[in-house]
């Protein structure tokens, strides 16, 4: 079975302060996706990445970043956490879109920013 | 605009009652259109993924049918262990693209 592992089930961070949140994933999965997910509107995506040391943006990528050293380790990275980034953070991972793979998502990580 | 949209929002079955959810699609060039299951405070976790209009999959009291432009989840005899919300999501064409339906909520009560 797929494994996508995120390091913090709950996290709580002071505004300002510089975050991440690490995810693994131990399938060899060329692409990884962080999306977060805040109720009423569904999951958005943030950043994903195809290939090592490759990422493209999703549609909410302002206020984040991210890095892809290694092929399993996609890290999202809060570069300034503020309080509307206070949500439920879900790492996935998949084969290329080309083979129809589903994604394979992880436990998520809850940040509270206060 | 390429969108998922998933219908009743909310469903709520007595045990034993057999229902459907219902996934409608947008997205041109599908590439696999996927259900998960997400329980509270948890990650999805992957159900299905059907390919072609025609295919049906099945797990246990779920089974899952497609066609050119929906998707259905039927759930027969429902336990109270199946309350989860419900999500479709289509993989479309585009790199990195996937188009997530809001889910249903489904509830099952002794």
């Amino acid at each position: 079975d797929v494994k996508v592992t995120q390091s913090s089930r709950y996290l709580v961070k002071r505004t300002g302060e510089k975050v991440f949140l690490e995810c693994v994933q131990d399938m060899d999965h060329e692409n990884m996706f962080w999306y977060r997910q805040d109720p009423g509107l569904g999951l958005r995506l943030i950043y994903f990445s195809y290939d090592v040391k490759m990422k493209e943006k999703g549609d909410i990528p302002e206020g984040y970043s991210v890095s892809r050293e290694k092929k399993e380790r996609f890290s999202l990275i809060l570069e300034s956490a503020s309080t509307n980034q206070t949500s439920m953070y879900l790492c996935a991972s998949s084969l290329p879109a080309g083979q129809g793979s589903p994604l394979h998502f992880g436990n998520g990580t809850r940040l509270t920013v206060t | 605009e390429d969108q998922v949209t998933q219908s009743p929002e909310a469903l709520r079955l007595q045990e034993g009652e057999s229902s459907s959810l219902n996934c409608s699609y947008t997205v041109s060039g599908l590439r696999g259109l996927f259900w998960y299951r997400q329980d509270p405070g948890k990650g999805p976790e992957f159900l299905f993924t059907l390919y072609s209009a025609g295919e049906e999959k099945e797990k246990e009291r779920l089974k899952a049918t497609l066609t050119k432009k929906e998707s259905f989840l039927h759930i027969t005899a429902p336990k109270p262990e199946d309350s989860a919300t419900y999500l479709c999501v289509d993989r479309g064409s585009t790199l990195g693209r996937l188009y997530f339906g809001r889910g249903t909520q489904l509830t099952v009560w002794p």
